[in-house]
Formats: C-alpha cells, sequence, structure tokens
C-alpha cells in the first residue's frame, strides 16, 4: 500500500509570508495528488490537485508542485492570511485503484497577524 | 443539496455498547468511505464502499461492520465498543473512482468518546 509522509507537522508563518508543505509518497503508480483543508471543527475540502502529466498547477495563491521521479509534491501558499490558518493533508492516489485515499499525517498552519 | 451529513454529531458510549453511526449524501455517488481521526495520524481509511451492496475493508476495520443497502446511506456499525475507538468520524463519497480522478465529499464528523 501507499506510504505517505508529510513534513513539517506544525507551521507558523507571519501573515503575508510564504508556507511551503511537502508530502512524500512511495507508490510509484500513484498519479493523482490532491490537498484537502480542514478547518477546526470541519471535515476536509480539497483546495488543489494534480495529475501526474502535470508538474504545477496553480490557482490564485496556492500551488501544487510535483516531482515524480523524487517521489514528493508540495502545496505553496504564498500571501498567507490568517483564514488560512487550518490543517492541511495531501493524499496521493492511484487512479486506477478502488482504494479509497491514503491521507498523509497533516500539516497545522498557523498564520500570526 | 445537502452534500454529505452524518448523524450524531456528538456521542458519548460505555464500553462494550454498541451504536450506529448515520451517514448520508444526496449527490447520487457511487462511492462512500468512513475514516477515522486521530491526534498526529491523519485520517485512516475503516471501510469503503464502490456502490449498493459492495463493501470493502480499509486499513483499520477491526471492530467496525457496514453495509450499503441503497446509493444514499453508508451506516458504520460499533458493535462493542472500546476505549481505542475513542475518536472523530467522518463520512466521505465521490462519484466514481476507478479510471478518474475524483474529489472526495466529507461530512461534518461524528466525535465518539468511549469511556
Amino acid at each position: 500500500g501507499e506510504n505517505v509522509e508529510q513534513h513539517p507537522s506544525t507551521l507558523s508563518v507571519q501573515e503575508g509570508d510564504s508556507a511551503v508543505i511537502k508530502c512524500t509518497y512511495s507508490d510509484s503508480a500513484s498519479n493523482y495528488f490532491p490537498w484537502y483543508k480542514q478547518e477546526l471543527g470541519k471535515g476536509p475540502q480539497l483546495i488543489i490537485d494534480i495529475r501526474s502529466n502535470v508538474g504545477e498547477k496553480k490557482d490564485q495563491r496556492i500551488a501544487v508542485t510535483l516531482n515524480k521521479t523524487a517521489k514528493h509534491f508540495s502545496l505553496h501558499i504564498t500571501e498567507t492570511q490568517p483564514e488560512d490558518s487550518a490543517v492541511y493533508f495531501c493524499a496521493p492516489k492511484n487512479s486506477g485503484s478502488a482504494r479509497q485515499l491514503t491521507f498523509g499525517s497533516g500539516t497545522q498552519l498557523t498564520v500570526l497577524p | 443539496n445537502a452534500g454529505v451529513t452524518q448523524t450524531p454529531k456528538f456521542q458519548v458510549l460505555k464500553t462494550g455498547q454498541s451504536m450506529t453511526l448515520q451517514c448520508a449524501q444526496d449527490m447520487n455517488h457511487e462511492y462512500m468511505s468512513w475514516y477515522r481521526q486521530d491526534p498526529g495520524m491523519g485520517l485512516r481509511l475503516i471501510h469503503y464502499s464502490v456502490g449498493a451492496g459492495i463493501t470493502d475493508q480499509g486499513e483499520v476495520p477491526n471492530g467496525y461492520n457496514v453495509s450499503r443497502s441503497t446509493t444514499e446511506d453508508f451506516p458504520l456499525r460499533l458493535l462493542s465498543a472500546a476505549p481505542s475507538q475513542t475518536s472523530v468520524y467522518f463520512c466521505a463519497s465521490n462519484p466514481t473512482d476507478v479510471g478518474s480522478y475524483n474529489e472526495q465529499f466529507f461530512g461534518p464528523g461524528t466525535r465518539l468518546t468511549v469511556l
């Protein structure tokens, strides 16, 4: 099965700074790489994803980059705001498998005003 | 659409009691899953279903049963609750899975405490 490691486990940044979270996976068949955001007291919600035929994807202040050779992908948040404070999870997947997502252990991001 | 709904939001059980966590979705999704979330461990898959009448085990299935009699509902049963089952439980659904790339939609969670 997929072995997923996510770093760092906690991250504090000043408002306006950038944040980067890295996810390393083991299954070379993984070809779908989503990031989920979980706000306090809520379920996770997809914020951005990337497929293996793409190296980078941006959506306003967030971006995901993929290095398939090294088997890792990263979430980048620029110009951080207090509402970015949350727990972020990666969940790499082989889209050809019926098995549901294997999540990383999560990163608690705190944006300090 | 209400999306994915879960009941109850909170529950306290005594060791050995049984109960059912309810999950329903109104998006006509084929796939439904149950995860548990423990501090520092992310979300771990308990059971999942690829359609009505079909279920399979995830990473941590022991102590839990599921069934899928309709597309909409996917209840999770705790047969004899143990303190190790104290956790937050999330139900999720997605339209299809194999051969496609799909967002999972999560419910708001049920916080379960077993004394």
